[in-house]
């Protein structure tokens, strides 16, 4: 069974910080790396998808790299504002299957 | 476009009841995903469908919880009977056939249950 960790697991930050947070996987079964953000009451919503070593992605204030070697992706946001408040999930998908192996997801509270 | 339909969106009962969820996907989306999510934890795959075919139900615990989806579109999860441990968001997903693996997930907004 793929396990997908996250850290840190929640995180407080005042309005206007720049904040990161980590997403670790099984490099040896790397396919491709989704990050989703989780509102309260919303659904969740694809933010990126990241499949190359050395990948970045951007939209907006929010970006991610990713390391397929090592086996991490760590997604920025810069200048966080309250709206960014969410759970950030990163899920894997491996070489073996179509389903998904999500991460515990990272809490961020931004504070006004 | 329409997104994924869950019903309902909460849903509080006792233990030993059963309970039902629905959802409807995106038009169009084969592939159609149930989620359980437990508070802290990450979303855990119970079943997989593609059209009306199941994919993977290797986590679903089949002593009490069921799954079908008839006609290929719409689905239902049913829990008999519930258990404490079976509080938790029950999320759908659908998705395009064929999409490899960049193909995204659509949810549902989830149906939030708590067993008392």
């Amino acid at each position: 069974i793929l396990n997908v960790e996250q850290s840190p697991q929640s995180l407080h930050v005042q309005e206007g910080d720049s904040t990161n947070f980590t997403c670790s996987f099984p490099s040896s079964n790397f396919y491709a790396l989704h990050w989703y953000r989780w509102e309260t009451a919303k659904s969740p919503e694809a933010l990126f998808v990241m499949t190359l070593n050395g990948d970045e992605k951007k939209k907006g204030r929010i970006s991610a790299t990713l390391n397929t070697k090592e086996g991490y992706s760590y997604l920025y946001i810069k200048g966080s504002q309250p709206e960014d408040s969410a759970t950030y999930l990163c899920a894997l998908r491996d070489n073996y299957g179509q389903n998904f192996v999500f991460g515990p997801g990272t809490r961020l509270s931004v504070l006004p | 476009e329409a997104g994924v339909a869950q019903s309902p969106r909460y849903k509080i009962i006792e233990k030993r009841q059963s309970v039902a969820f629905w959802c409807n996907p995106i038009s169009g989306h084969a592939t159609l995903y149930w989620y359980q999510q437990i508070l802290g934890q990450g979303p855990k795959l119970l079943i997989q469908f593609q059209n009306n075919g199941v994919v993977d139900d290797s986590q679903l615990p089949k002593d009490r919880f069921s799954a079908e989806r008839l006609k290929g579109v719409d689905s239902t999860l049913k829990i008999q009977p519930a258990k404490l441990e079976d509080s938790a968001v029950y999320l759908c997903a659908s998705s395009l056939y064929g999409s490899g693996p960049t193909g995204e997930l659509f949810f549902g907004e989830g149906s939030r249950l708590t067993v008392l």
